[in-house]
């Protein structure tokens, strides 16, 4: 049984470009969520998508944005890079009778 | 405002010794919370957690402890191994699956 996977591992990217990052929930999953690690920094909440739709966001501008597919799957958009949106970014999921939050490796992003 | 937050940013200790990783936390609501462990290059681990309704919960050579009173959460490391190196990040729960990040401890464990 294959856990969360993200791709691609490695990104570059120069400022205003768009990005989109992809994760593939834990088989039995139904919720996402993205995070932002920056270097040194605890994850921080972007987004959680459930039932294809945003259920809940932290405090990210709309330049990041998020889909949500019927096999559960979800992409992470970003507009317009920003030198300060270099970080990892990781993929949750969740489902189930506790709600354990699973994490895939993550996305290492680089804005130059 | 609401943070959670860890007391050191490093902690090392000898092999074979125990580990204590402290987290503060601010919110009296959050009613559930998270140790994950990160590893060089990946992504966080969960360890154990927590409810509000409990003060301690043990799993295998790690333990949590809850204190509502001070808003004070540890995770206890038992014999700690060089297999323990990593950040570990107490996290609260709000809501539906909405997690809080501290910034994490760097555990380093000496041979």
């Amino acid at each position: 049984d294959a856990g969360v996977t993200q791709s691609p591992t490695h990104l570059i990217k120069t400022r205003g470009q768009q990005v989109t990052l992809r994760c593939s929930p834990k088989s039995g999953h139904d919720t996402v969520s993205w995070y932002q690690q920056a270097l040194g920094q605890g994850p921080q909440f972007i987004f959680q998508y459930y039932e294809e739709e945003e259920r809940q966001r932290g405090n990210f501008p709309d330049r990041f944005s998020g889909h949500q597919f019927p096999n559960y799957s979800s992409e992470l958009n970003v507009n317009a890079l920003l030198l300060g949106d270099s970080a990892l970014y990781l993929c949750a999921s969740s489902g189930g009778r506790y709600n354990e939050q699973f994490f895939g490796p993550g996305t290492r992003l680089t804005v130059l | 405002g609401e943070s959670v937050g860890l007391h050191l940013p490093t902690l090392s200790v000898q092999e074979g010794d125990n580990s204590i990783i402290n987290c503060a936390y601010s919110n009296s609501a959050s009613d559930y919370f998270i140790w994950y462990k990160q590893e060089s290059g990946k992504g966080p681990q969960f360890i154990i957690d927590i409810r509000s309704n409990m003060d301690k919960r043990q799993g295998q050579r790690v333990t949590v402890l809850l204190n509502k009173t001070v808003k004070h959460l540890s995770l206890q490391i038992a014999a700690t191994q060089p297999g323990d190196s990593a950040v570990y990040f107490c996290a609260e729960r709000r809501g539906n699956n909405d997690m809080r990040f501290g910034a994490g401890t760097r555990l380093t464990v000496k041979p």
